[in-house]
């Protein structure tokens, strides 16, 4: 079995701060895990995704993310924040088998 | 290249009738899921289909189904609605399937009265 924990259900920012989005994912296998955004109203955008290779993932819009096995951990991070980063945040692990799960989300404020 | 296309966008239902929701992939696309997204329940996988076969299939009732076509579109049915069902369904394409990149449409938003 699978599972996605993402620890903060919802995270307030002020605009230029540094950004934390915290995961941590349960497998019994290798998975592969993904970060997904979504604005109000609209479907998920892949913010990045780690498949094995190298651990520290960069995605689009500044965010990156650090795959720690020992840590079981997948957060997601940015050095600043901006304003249109206002949205409700999903860490995904997806199974050899084909199988998703997603986390409950993290719903991300950013603050003038 | 077009995104995923879902249809319809919003529809109201009343309880006890069915409705069917269709999701046009991304072209070259041979993998969909469907999800059912509910502010209660967060983001829930419903199935998978690949080349016409359901692959995967999360814990729905029996009273949601769906299908894939030759084309690769894929339609979900939910039949004898119920106040619960009331939720945003996505569809997602991905080219690969397993731990492929999914591409999410807009979702169909459905509610049921």
């Amino acid at each position: 079995a699978q599972s996605v924990t993402q620890l903060d259900s919802h995270v307030s920012v002020s605009e230029g701060t540094p950004v934390l989005l915290r995961c941590n994912y349960s497998s019994s296998y290798s998975p592969s895990l993904f970060w997904y955004v979504q604005h109000p109203n609209k479907g998920l955008q892949l913010l990045l995704k780690y498949t094995s290779a190298a651990t520290l993932v960069k995605g689009i819009n500044g965010f990156e993310a650090e795959f720690k096995k020992s840590e079981t951990s997948f957060h997601l991070t940015k050095p600043s924040a901006h304003m249109s980063d206002a949205a409700e945040y999903f860490c995904v692990v997806i199974s050899n088998a084909g199988k998703s799960t997603f986390g409950d989300g993290t719903t991300l404020t950013v603050k003038p | 290249k077009a995104g995923v296309t879902q249809t319809p966008r919003y529809l109201i239902k009343t309880r006890g009738q069915q409705v069917t929701l269709s999701c046009s992939p991304i072209s070259g696309h041979r993998s969909v899921s469907w999800y059912q997204q509910t502010p209660g329940q967060g983001l829930q996988f419903l199935f998978e289909y690949f080349s016409e076969t359901q692959r995967n299939k999360g814990n729905f009732p029996g009273r949601f189904s769906g299908r894939q076509f030759s084309n690769s579109r894929s339609e979900m049915n939910v039949s004898t609605l119920e106040l619960g069902d009331s939720a945003l369904y996505l569809c997602a394409s991905s080219l690969e399937g397993f731990t492929g990149e999914l591409f999410f449409g807009e979702g169909s938003r459905l509610t049921v009265l």
